[in-house]
């Protein structure tokens, strides 16, 4: 079992490019998360999916799209990348969109945007 | 923001000692979760305390949660250098996770 895994580990953009964060789970689980970690902010959500074919804002959505593309793949959007959105983006996946299941996450994706 | 303090931002120890992080949160809760990050690595599960629980025990883990102040505390014994890591807790929001700032934890052999 490979977990979450996310592609690609680094990426460098220059503003107004787009790009798309990859994210898949091998573990069966029905939810998806995008986080983002910024330094001392901790994880702030982004955009969650409880489950396949449903997609909910998280907290800071602004500036994101998401696609749930099957029951493994949660893929992240940015349609003009920004200097602000910087950061290292974390997906992570729950058996079920309930508080009391663990999230398992991916390594992450380290993103800078000059 | 909805996200948690924690305190202390970060926190030096020797092995053996032990290491205590708070953590405060801002809305009701089902329960709260502690994770470990490890540098340049995705986070990884430690613990979960129901909102009806007080204390709960796992290995050298001891966490307590107190609704009516909002703040739970991870407590980690004898620590070990590869107890190294950055610590967050999640209060858990009806069907998500509400992170915490962490601590950063240096154990020093």
């Amino acid at each position: 079992n490979a977990g979450v895994t996310q592609t690609p580990k680094f990426q460098v953009l220059k503003t107004g490019q787009s790009m798309t964060l990859q994210c898949a789970q091998d573990m069966n689980h029905n939810s998806m998360y995008w986080y983002r970690q910024d330094p001392g902010m901790g994880l702030r959500l982004i955009y969650y999916s409880a489950s396949e074919g449903t997609t909910d804002k998280g907290e800071v959505p602004n500036g994101y799209n998401v696609s749930r593309l099957n029951k493994r793949e949660f893929s992240l959007r940015l349609e003009s990348a920004a200097p602000s959105q910087t950061s290292v983006y974390f997906c992570a996946s729950s058996l079920l969109a309930s508080s009391y299941n663990e999230q398992f996450f991916g390594p992450g994706t380290r993103l800078t945007v000059l | 923001s909805q996200q948690g303090e924690e305190d202390p931002q970060a926190l030096s120890i020797q092995e053996g000692e032990n290491a205590t992080m708070n953590c405060s949160y801002k809305t009701s809760i089902n329960n709260l979760q502690w994770y470990r990050q490890n540098s340049g690595r995705g986070l990884v599960h430690l613990i979960l305390i129901r909102s009806n629980e007080r204390e709960k025990h796992s290995g050298r883990l001891r966490v307590t949660l107190d609704t009516s102040k909002k703040s739970s505390s991870l407590l980690i014994t004898a620590s070990r250098a590869a107890d190294t890591a950055s610590y967050f807790c999640a209060s858990g929001d009806t069907d998500k996770l509400i992170f915490g700032t962490g601590t950063r934890l240096q154990v020093f052999p």
